[in-house]
Formats: C-alpha cells, sequence, structure tokens
C-alpha cells in the first residue's frame, strides 16, 4: 500500500458526460501528480499541482482540468468524455519539489479505470 | 528531447534465475533520475528503485539492482532470484528536470516479465 488513495476504483459512464477523480496524497507529500494509461499512449503525464499551485502541464486536453484543494487532496475533471478517454488514471505525491538532490520518488495510488461507452 | 527506451516487450525466466530488463534513455541534462516500477495485473504501480544521474554506485534494493552506465546512457534493472511474483509488467522512467520543481516522469513502453516455475 503506497498511502496514496484514490476513488472511485472504477468509473463506467457514457460519451459526452463529465466526471470526477479524487485523490488523496501520502501523509506530509505536498505534491500530486495526474498520469494516464492507455493502450495505445502508454503511461503520459498530465499535471502537476505543489502545494495548490499548478506545477507543470503535460499532454493535458482542454476538456479535463485539475485542482488541488487547501488539505492537498486533488481533483481531475473530464468532461465531454470520448471513447478514447477510457484509460486508467493514475495519481501519484511525492513530499517535495526536485529542487535538491535526492530521489522525490513519486508513489502512485491504485488507480482509477476510466470507460466509455 | 527526453526519451525513454525498452526495447524487450517480452522476457521470460525460468524462477530462481537473474533476468536483465533493459532501459536506455536520451536527455541533455545532466541532471536527472531514473526509476523502475512494477505494475502486476492487478494494475497498481510499484516503485522499485532510483539511480540518480549523480549517483557513483550503482542502486541496489533487495533483490533488485540497477545496471547503470552513465556513457552508454543506460540503466537496466537486474531482478536476482526470481520469484513467481515477479511476473508482472516494468516501467522504466526518468524525471525530468531537477530545477524549478518541474517533476514529471517520462516513461518507457514496458516490459513484460513472465517467470517459469
Amino acid at each position: 500500500d503506497s498511502g496514496v488513495t484514490q476513488t472511485p476504483k472504477h468509473l463506467i459512464t457514457a460519451t459526452g458526460q463529465r466526471v470526477t477523480l479524487r485523490c488523496s496524497p501520502r501523509s506530509g507529500d505536498l505534491s500530486v501528480y495526474w498520469y494516464q494509461q492507455s493502450l495505445d499512449q502508454g503511461l503520459q503525464f498530465l499535471i502537476q499541482y505543489y502545494n495548490g499551485e499548478e506545477r507543470a502541464k503535460g499532454n493535458i486536453l482542454e476538456r479535463f482540468s485539475a485542482q488541488q484543494f487547501p488539505d492537498l487532496h486533488s481533483e481531475l475533471n473530464l468532461s465531454s468524455l470520448e471513447l478514447g478517454d477510457s484509460a486508467l488514471y493514475f495519481c501519484a505525491s511525492s513530499v517535495r519539489l526536485a529542487g535538491a538532490r535526492g530521489t522525490d520518488t513519486q508513489y502512485f495510488g491504485p488507480g482509477t479505470r476510466l470507460t466509455v461507452l | 528531447a527526453q526519451k525513454i527506451t525498452q526495447t524487450q516487450p517480452g522476457m521470460f525466466v525460468q524462477e530462481k534465475e537473474a533476468v536483465t530488463l533493459d532501459c536506455t534513455y536520451d536527455t541533455s541534462d545532466p541532471s536527472y533520475g531514473l526509476f523502475w516500477y512494477k505494475q502486476p495485473s492487478s494494475g497498481e504501480m510499484i516503485f522499485l528503485i532510483y539511480q540518480g544521474s549523480y549517483d557513483q554506485q550503482n542502486a541496489t534494493e533487495g533483490r533488485y539492482s540497477l545496471n547503470f552506465q552513465k556513457a552508454r546512457k543506460s540503466a537496466n534493472l537486474v531482478i536476482s532470484a526470481s520469484q513467481l511474483g515477479d511476473s508482472a509488467m516494468y516501467f522504466c522512467a526518468m524525471r525530468e528536470g531537477l530545477s524549478g520543481g518541474y517533476n514529471k516522469l517520462i516513461f518507457g513502453a514496458g516490459t513484460r516479465l513472465a517467470v517459469h516455475p
């Protein structure tokens, strides 16, 4: 158990709908990352938050948005869903910024499997 | 651009034998971190081992060791005394950037390891 929790574990919805994925980082971790794992694209970085602020953006679609709340949990909102959005969405957390040398290892949650029908 | 290459889509190993999973990377940044993660069929991503670009010695964690050859830009994972529970997908990842807190991971395509009794 990594200490990162994600809800829900599974989500089945229809095209055009909107869903929210939730993540609670490990206790003490300030950074939260979202990744998407799909068969055709592999594991791709979406977005990073650090202590409530957006830090880095990857290949995140405009239909997707995220935020990190004062209690450090994060939500990933996916709207106008398409069949191609079906994937495993991971949240990961780490302690601090990688400004100093150190592992700053990212620990992953169990993922939310999204199926768009 | 940063890139991770895992050239072995699938590997087989006999139980109790050692196996090496290949990973090569490409980056122009002198500071970077390399990670290996395990993804069993249940889907979670489990952190295994880390190697920093300035680390003088190869990283080891129990039965896992990382054969880091900086000049060749390779970071192969060695699993000694394979166990049936090692059957999983293995991902090599690189942390892109150490300054400014941009800490996203770039993943390879993964290698599926099957351990035979």
